[in-house]
């Protein structure tokens, strides 16, 4: 099936630095990639949106300043997490939606997350 | 906007119980309806969809029906195992949209 890698999946960093997070889908083309943010005991909150090419469109709360996001190809999207702070320490998980006939054009298919602790 | 309300947990059953997970959805048009699993410290994994009225979607003894009718689509499996312990979410894809929108998520406890 459809699978969506995350990396790293477990990243601890001091106060004030940035940290990247990878999100791959192995087996099929993102045309679209989301990331989102869960807090313990808590759904996702949707942080934003990304196609292919174009910039992301974040959800209504969310710094696109802080949270810089990259789709440069059709299996890669990046999150950076800029001059990182304790109150960003989350899981943060991606998914990716395919073309259709793989991967599906309504199906979101989940990386295993990332934790970030910031110190 | 579309919204989904998911029976509040934790639900604690014992192995082989009969389980129930209420799920209502509030969405204009027939959107998609999901239900995703999250093992402790992962990412979700899709459980099963359905994508228009009446659809049955089911995967590893799970089930759930899409009711128009009544808005609904309940998970359900007729005999839990401890392995089944994560936390279960309702999800829609409303129709023509990107984005998912979440339950809150159902923590679920399968006691040996």
């Amino acid at each position: 099936g459809a699978v969506v890698s995350q990396h790293p999946s477990r990243v601890i960093c001091k106060s004030g630095t940035s940290v990247k997070i990878e999100c791959r889908s192995l087996d099929f083309q993102a045309t679209t990639m989301f990331w989102y943010r869960q807090f313990p005991k808590q759904s996702l909150m949707l942080m934003a949106t990304s196609n292919e090419g174009s910039k992301a469109t974040y959800e209504q709360g969310v710094e696109k300043d802080k949270f810089l996001i990259n789709h440069a190809s059709l299996t890669l999207s990046t999150l950076t997490v800029t001059s990182a702070h304790p109150e960003d320490s989350s899981f943060y998980i991606c998914s990716a939606r395919g073309l259709a006939g793989r991967g599906g054009t309504d199906t979101q298919y989940f990386g295993p997350g990332t934790r970030l602790t910031v110190l | 906007g579309d919204s989904v309300t998911q029976m509040e947990g934790p639900v604690t059953l014992s192995e082989e119980a009969f389980l129930t997970i209420n799920c209502t959805y509030t969405a204009t048009g027939y959107p998609s309806l999901f239900w995703y699993v999250q093992y402790p410290g992962e990412g979700l994994q899709l459980l099963l969809k359905a994508t228009k009225a009446d659809d049955k979607g089911s995967n590893k003894g799970f089930e759930a029906t899409y009711r128009k009718e009544t808005t609904s689509f309940h998970l359900e499996k007729g005999s839990v195992q401890v392995s089944d312990s994560a936390v279960y979410f309702c999800a829609l894809s409303g129709q023509g949209a990107q984005k998912l929108v979440f339950g809150q998520g159902t923590r679920l406890t399968i006691n040996p």
